[in-house]
């Protein structure tokens, strides 16, 4: 069974610049959320979609955005991007009405640096 | 503000030595989730308990929960070097999905 893919693995980005990130869920699962890890900050929530809209979201800038398409891929969106981004991003994915009693699988992430 | 807050940040020990890990919580949850992150890589799940006194072991792992207290601990019996790793707690808010993650807590083990 597949799991929770993202793409790209690794990506330089300029300040200034904008960047997409996709994560395809493990198949079945509707609930994707994302997640920015950094040394400095630990892992913080960013937003959770289900059904293609977005239940929860993190307390970040407007910068960050994301989607969810009527496949449960799911992309995120960082514009304008400042060095303080440089980070792993990851997804992560659950079956809807299971998610608490198993958790969320997690992706092996995205490692973005800005330079 | 909801905090999760872990202790150790840091652990070193000996193998064969047994410690405990511990995740303290602001909010009301009675969903408590532990992983583990190898470097570079993802998280792995490890445990998920779902109510008060739970109680779940995985080999040389065993973590439990108590709701009231608003504490749940990771217990390492006879560490080895492959239980090298940083591990995280996380509480699931009730009526949310999003995890609120503990600081991490890095432990390696010295042969």
């Amino acid at each position: 069974k597949a799991g929770v893919t993202q793409t790209p693995r690794y990506l330089i980005k300029t300040r200034g610049q904008q960047v997409t990130l996709s994560c395809s869920p493990i198949s079945g699962h509707r609930s994707v959320s994302w997640y920015q890890q950094t040394p400095g900050q630990g892992l913080q929530f960013l937003f959770e979609y289900f059904s293609e809209t977005q239940r929860n979201k993190g307390n970040f800038p407007g910068r960050f955005s994301g989607r969810q398409f009527s496949n449960s891929r799911s992309e995120m969106n960082v514009s304008t991007l400042e060095l303080g981004d440089s980070a792993l991003y990851l997804c992560a994915s659950s079956l809807v009405f299971q998610g608490p009693n198993y958790g969320y699988t997690f992706g092996s992430g995205t490692r973005l640096t800005v330079v | 503000e909801l905090k999760v807050e872990q202790n150790p940040l840091f652990l070193s020990m000996q193998e064969g030595k047994n410690y405990t890990i511990y995740c303290n919580y602001s909010t009301t949850s009675d969903r408590l989730y532990w992983y583990r992150q190898d470097p570079g890589k993802s998280l792995e799940s490890l445990f998920v308990l779902l109510s008060n006194g739970a109680v779940k072991q995985e080999g040389r792992l065993m973590a439990s929960l108590d709701t009231k207290a608003r504490l749940s601990t990771l217990h390492i019996t006879a560490a080895v070097h492959d239980l090298s790793a940083t591990y995280f707690c996380a509480v699931l808010p009730s009526g949310t999905y999003k995890y609120i993650f503990g600081t991490g807590t890095r432990l390696k083990v010295l042969a």
